[in-house]
């Protein structure tokens, strides 16, 4: 049964940068079947697509945080991670890594999803 | 960007009712849509893609319908463990920009 799970500080500072990593275990990372996404949600509000990335390197991002983005896969560990950079307190929320289905070749829907990490920015 | 609506906000029904929630879209997302089920600490679930095709391991009491721009989904029977919030998602666009709508809590009434 394929797992995802997050790792990475729960506390940034403002102006720095957040740095999340979701481990796949029980499946390949390089399937061609699939992409890779990031979904954050803040505390008691809804839930916003950040990107999603294919084995190869191939990376789509949310018009809104594209500018400070960037997800990265490394297949050798089964890892895909993310990078926020200045951050401030509007991106204090839970992170979620999930799994996206390529049904024709680009991300579709999300499944299974991480069990999502709380970072909060705060000095 | 399309922007996604859900309606009710909130949904009070009693155990053994009828649920229905709805979704829109601000342009035709054809059956590009999903839905998910968060529990509250809990990741979202998938329940529904294709609008209308259940995931795997998902009780035939959901189910989904619609196209274009309006979407339903439907828990026939709410047992104990289906109030929670309820999100749709398109995926409609290129290149992919996912949006969710803000969500429907359903709640015990």
């Amino acid at each position: 049964q394929l797992q995802l799970q997050e790792s990475g500080p729960g506390l940034v500072k403002p102006s720095e940068t957040l740095s999340l990593t979701c481990t796949v275990s029980g499946g390949s990372i390089s399937s061609s079947s699939y992409y890779w996404g990031w979904i954050r949600q803040p505390p008691g509000k809804g839930l916003e697509w950040i990107g999603s990335i294919y084995y190869s390197g191939s990376t789509y991002y949310n018009p809104s945080l594209k500018s400070r983005v960037t997800i990265s896969v490394d297949t050798s560990k089964n890892q895909f991670s993310l990078k926020l950079s200045s951050v401030t307190a509007a991106d204090t929320a839970v992170y979620y890594c999930a799994r996206a289905v390529a049904a024709a070749g680009y991300p579709d829907w999300f499944d299974p999803w991480g069990q999502g990490t709380l970072v909060t920015v705060s000095s | 960007e399309i922007v996604m609506t859900q309606s009710p906000a909130t949904l009070s029904v009693s155990p053994g009712e009828r649920a229905t929630l709805s979704c829109r879209a601000s342009q035709s997302v054809s059956s590009n849509l999903a839905w998910y089920q968060q529990k509250p600490g809990q990741a979202p679930r998938l329940l529904i893609y294709g609008a209308s095709t259940r995931a795997t391991g998902i009780p035939a009491r959901f189910s989904g319908s619609g196209s274009g721009t309006e979407f339903t989904l439907t828990i026939s029977s709410l047992q104990s463990e289906d109030f929670a919030v309820y999100y749709c998602q398109q995926y409609n666009n290129w290149p992919p920009l996912f949006t969710f709508g803000p969500g429907t809590k359903v709640d015990i009434k």
